[in-house]
């Protein structure tokens, strides 16, 4: 059975303080992994799509990574604003409008 | 990134009533749109694919006859939650990626925050 686990469910962070967030898979055949970012009431806001073993992508303070198995979500020097639920997919057939979602982690950033 | 509206953001009905959800792609066409629903700290779950001018796939556990779903232009899709019932109040999520693209991302919309009394 495809699955998607995101690890910590939570986390509290001080401002500038980095951390990694994880996201595991285990599915039959990967077209690609995507990152959200959702705040509260709203919809997810696409941050990066990951196609391969070994790829990297940046935006601002967010680094995401990719291996056989997982997927990092890395926010250095994180400030208030960065607070919010990060999601992660993955797209099983080439119609990458069909995710299956990991459970998520809210990330709270304090001043 | 490509825009995706969603209308309304919030609705309260009452338990046996029928709701409308629009979900517009604003500057791109969509043959395929999908529909998600999300209870308070839990992920997406997938509900069903709109496919432009012909009958929308559901996934499993899916009632198609609750949630019917049109998809009448390349630009709009409906889901309609037929005779709601409390337990039907959750947060629907539209999305659409853009047509004639494979392996292109999807855009999803604000939500609508569906509350049945």
């Amino acid at each position: 059975e495809d699955q998607v686990t995101q690890s910590p469910e939570a986390l509290r962070l001080q401002e500038g303080e980095s951390s990694s967030l994880n996201c595991s898979y285990t599915v039959s055949g990967l077209r690609g992994l995507f990152w959200y970012r959702q705040d509260p009431g709203k919809g997810p806001e696409f941050l990066f799509t990951l196609y391969s073993a070994g790829e990297e992508k940046e935006k601002e303070r967010l680094k995401a990574t990719l291996t056989k198995k997982e997927s990092f979500l890395h926010i250095t020097a994180p400030k208030p604003e960065d607070s919010a639920t990060y999601l992660c997919a993955v797209a099983l057939t080439d119609s990458w409008g069909k995710l299956q979602f990991g459970a998520g982690t809210q990330v709270v950033v304090t001043p | 990134g490509a825009v995706v509206s969603q209308h309304p953001s919030r609705v309260i009905c009452k338990s046996g009533t029928s709701v409308k959800i629009e979900c517009r792609s604003l500057d791109f066409q969509a043959t395929t749109m999908f529909w998600y629903r999300q209870f308070p700290k839990q992920s997406l779950m997938l509900m069903a694919t709109s496919n432009e001018g012909s009958k929308a796939t559901y996934e499993q556990g899916v009632e198609k006859d609750k949630f019917l779903i049109n998809h009448a232009s390349l630009t709009l899709s409906t889901l309609t939650v037929t005779s709601a019932h409390p337990e039907d109040s959750s947060f629907y999520i539209c999305s659409a990626s853009e047509m004639g693209r494979l392996n292109t991302e999807a855009f999803f919309g604000q939500g609508t925050r569906l509350t049945v009394v």
